[in-house]
């Protein structure tokens, strides 16, 4: 069964203040890994798709990176409104988005 | 271009009834797929629909059953509700074919008394 761990679970930092989310996955034959942001009472909102090792991904001040096992988000020099939720999602074979528990990231001005 | 939306934003219901949430697909994507979201946790999947025809399920029991239509929109429909089922369920549309990304609506928060 496809398996996807985030860590931290929650995340505070000082604007300015860079760090980096990780995204642990378990599934055989990975489709993609995807990227999200949700905000309190809303739905995700798509960030990447990364589909292979060594993939990269840039936007604005987020930028994610791909391994066999896992999957990073950095944050550099974060602002308040970079305060969500982050969810990774794995897709294998068949038709379901299987999601990790999301890193819920509080940037404090 | 629009994007997915959801209806009803918010719903109360009983335990024991029945509640069906709708879904209109971004334009120009075919496929639909819906998740529940429980507090604090990630999306798990519910279904997928893809040509009017369910596409791949997830562990969820018949009870949880859905509908695509001609034009693209769908619905999810719950019968015989349960406290557990209180969460936001979220529909998520793509294009057949880049079905990788997945774009979400705004989600319906069902509450379940």
């Amino acid at each position: 069964e496809d398996q996807v761990t985030q860590s931290p679970e929650a995340l505070r930092l000082q604007e300015g203040e860079s760090s980096s989310l990780n995204c642990s996955y378990t599934v055989s034959g990975l489709r993609g890994l995807f990227w999200y942001r949700q905000d309190p009472g809303k739905g995700p909102e798509f960030l990447f798709t990364l589909y292979s090792a060594g993939e990269e991904k840039e936007k604005e001040r987020l930028k994610a990176t791909l391994t066999k096992k896992e999957s990073f988000l950095h944050i550099t020099a974060p602002k308040p409104e970079d305060s969500a939720t982050y969810l990774c999602a794995v897709k294998a074979a068949g038709n379901k988005l299987t999601f990790g528990g999301g890193t819920r990231v509080l940037v404090k001005p | 271009e629009t994007g997915v939306t959801q209806s009803p934003t918010h719903l109360i219901k009983t335990r024991g009834q029945q509640v069906t949430l709708r879904c209109s697909s971004q334009s120009g994507h075919n496929t639909v797929s819906w998740y529940q979201q429980a507090l604090g946790q990630g999306p798990q999947f519910i279904f997928q629909y893809y040509r009017e025809e369910e596409n791949g399920r997830g562990n969820f029991p018949p009870r949880f059953s859905g509908l695509q239509f001609p034009n693209y929109s769908s619905e999810l429909n719950v019968n015989a509700l349960e406290l557990d089922d209180s969460a936001l369920y979220l529909c998520a549309s793509s294009e057949k074919g880049r079905d990788y990304e997945q774009y979400f609506g705004p989600g319906t928060r069902l509450t379940v008394t």
